[in-house]
């Protein structure tokens, strides 16, 4: 079963420019995963949030966790041409696993 | 420590071969994860193994696909008499694993298959 769904599925903006991705899910969970993929590569973790907090910050990422609304969003701000990837979401589907969602495609015009 | 790897990174294999992917986790890690992520889309997980045993396979295939985790080597992804649905890149992720996934997972590059 697909967990997480990513919304926008694409999105395109200008370098300098904040990006916000979106991911909603369906059961509990204990911890939600941000990841980055470059075009024919492995997967980057970029940031966890586990169930009990409500924002997170690595560098020029900010995560939010509504558990209420089963809802998380990634913001990227001042981007850059290199942040040019896909990002994903995933969520611990009965601890054992990590379930991702289909992804959100940005691209950052220089 | 090098990371996960998986080998080879892109394989080439005509309907009705069988294809093989291997996956070394980082050191110390004891469980592992393949996925197989179809063009444009997210990853589908497939298996969850720790070291001889399959914890979790409900991602698998019935027909054709197998995997395994020996006590010594490197996990194995093992596709049988493969179609051309069979292309896509699967992934390998490793984690030290307790049973609860509260760390980050370490992922491989990626196994591109193609099936011609």
């Amino acid at each position: 079963s697909q967990q997480g769904e990513e919304d926008p599925q694409a999105l395109s903006i200008q370098e300098g420019e904040n990006a916000t991705m979106n991911c909603s899910y369906k059961t509990s969970i204990n911890n939600l995963q941000w990841y980055r993929q470059n075009s024919g590569r492995g997967l980057v973790h970029l940031i966890l949030i586990r169930s009990n907090e409500r924002e997170k910050h690595s560098g020029r990422l900010r995560v939010t966790l509504d558990t209420s609304k089963k809802s998380s969003s990634l913001l990227i701000t001042a981007s850059r041409a290199a942040d040019t990837a896909s990002y994903f979401c995933a969520t611990d589907e009965r601890g054992n696993k990590l379930v991702f969602g289909a992804g959100t495609i940005l691209r950052v015009k220089s | 420590n090098a990371g996960v790897m998986q080998n080879p990174r892109h394989l080439v294999r005509r309907r009705g071969q069988e294809a093989r992917l291997r996956c070394s986790p980082m050191k110390g890690h004891s469980h592992v994860y393949w996925y197989r992520q179809l063009p444009e889309e997210g990853l589908k997980f497939m298996v969850y193994l720790q070291k001889e045993n399959i914890i979790d396979e409900s991602g698998m295939p019935k027909e054709r696909f197998s995997a395994e985790f020996p006590k010594e080597g490197p996990s194995i992804l093992r596709i049988q008499q493969v179609v051309r649905g069979d292309s896509a890149a699967y992934f390998c992720a490793s984690s030290p694993g307790t049973g609860t996934f509260n760390t980050e997972a370490f992922f491989g590059q990626g196994t591109r298959l193609t099936v011609v």
